[in-house]
């Protein structure tokens, strides 16, 4: 089956720093990934939409220049989210359309980011 | 724009008894997919069911199935023969060619009793 992975499962920060998330396709191609974001005992929201070689789209609301997306392949996608601030942390979820596809996205573990 | 309402926070079932969580949706996309997926404590998103928008059946998956009234807008799932194991939230979720992300309902969290 479809495989979706990401990395870090879980990181703690300072608030300032930036941290780096990356998503993978493990098996398959994708031109499409997205990245969602939960907050504890709520449902995911959508943050934005990363497609391969061009630049994402954001959901109103969410700061490009803060959650920086980079798609640099057709299996990779990363979230960075620059000069965190414990109001970011969350639980961050990506999922990946497969080439093709009508319908079907993998997701993939997500992170679980703890800004101190 | 996609709709997904799921008007049960919460909800208890018996171990070994069926359980229906409730959906139902709105869009104006003539095609779309609708999901159902179940999120334990560990956060990962597990797929359960799937059922396009012109399916004419039900879709069915083990112990999963998926009541879809179409003219009702509605996409139930139908767990039967509850386990521990199925404690968890589950989300509904629509989807389309169009709009390619997903639309994930507000959850419902289920605790199955021993």
């Amino acid at each position: 089956g479809a495989v979706v992975s990401q990395h870090p499962s879980w990181v703690i920060c300072k608030s300032g720093t930036s941290v780096k998330i990356e998503c993978r396709s493990l098996d398959f191609q994708a031109t499409t990934m997205f990245w969602y974001r939960q907050f504890p005992k709520q449902s995911l929201m959508l943050m934005a939409t990363s497609n391969e070689g061009s630049k994402a789209t954001y959901e109103q609301g969410v700061e490009k220049d803060k959650f920086l997306i980079n798609h640099a392949s057709l299996t990779l996608s990363t979230l960075t989210v620059t000069s965190a601030h414990p109001e970011d942390s969350s639980f961050y979820i990506c999922s990946a359309r497969p080439v093709d596809s009508s319908y079907e996205q993998y997701f993939g573990p997500g992170t679980r980011l703890t800004v101190t | 724009a996609q709709k997904i309402t799921q008007t049960q926070p919460g909800m208890f079932v018996q171990e070994k008894e069926a359980v229906t969580l409730d959906c139902t949706y709105d869009t104006s996309d003539p095609s779309y997919g609708l999901f159902w997926y179940k999120q334990p404590s560990s956060g990962e998103m597990i797929f359960l069911i799937y059922q396009g928008s012109y399916d004419q059946q039900n879709a069915t998956e083990g112990r999963y199935s998926l009541n879809f009234q179409k003219a009702r807008k509605s996409a139930n799932l139908v767990i039967s023969a509850s386990q521990l194991g199925d404690s968890a939230m589950y989300f509904c979720a629509i989807t389309s060619p169009a709009g390619q992300n997903f639309v994930f309902g507000p959850g419902t969290r289920l605790s199955v009793l021993p």
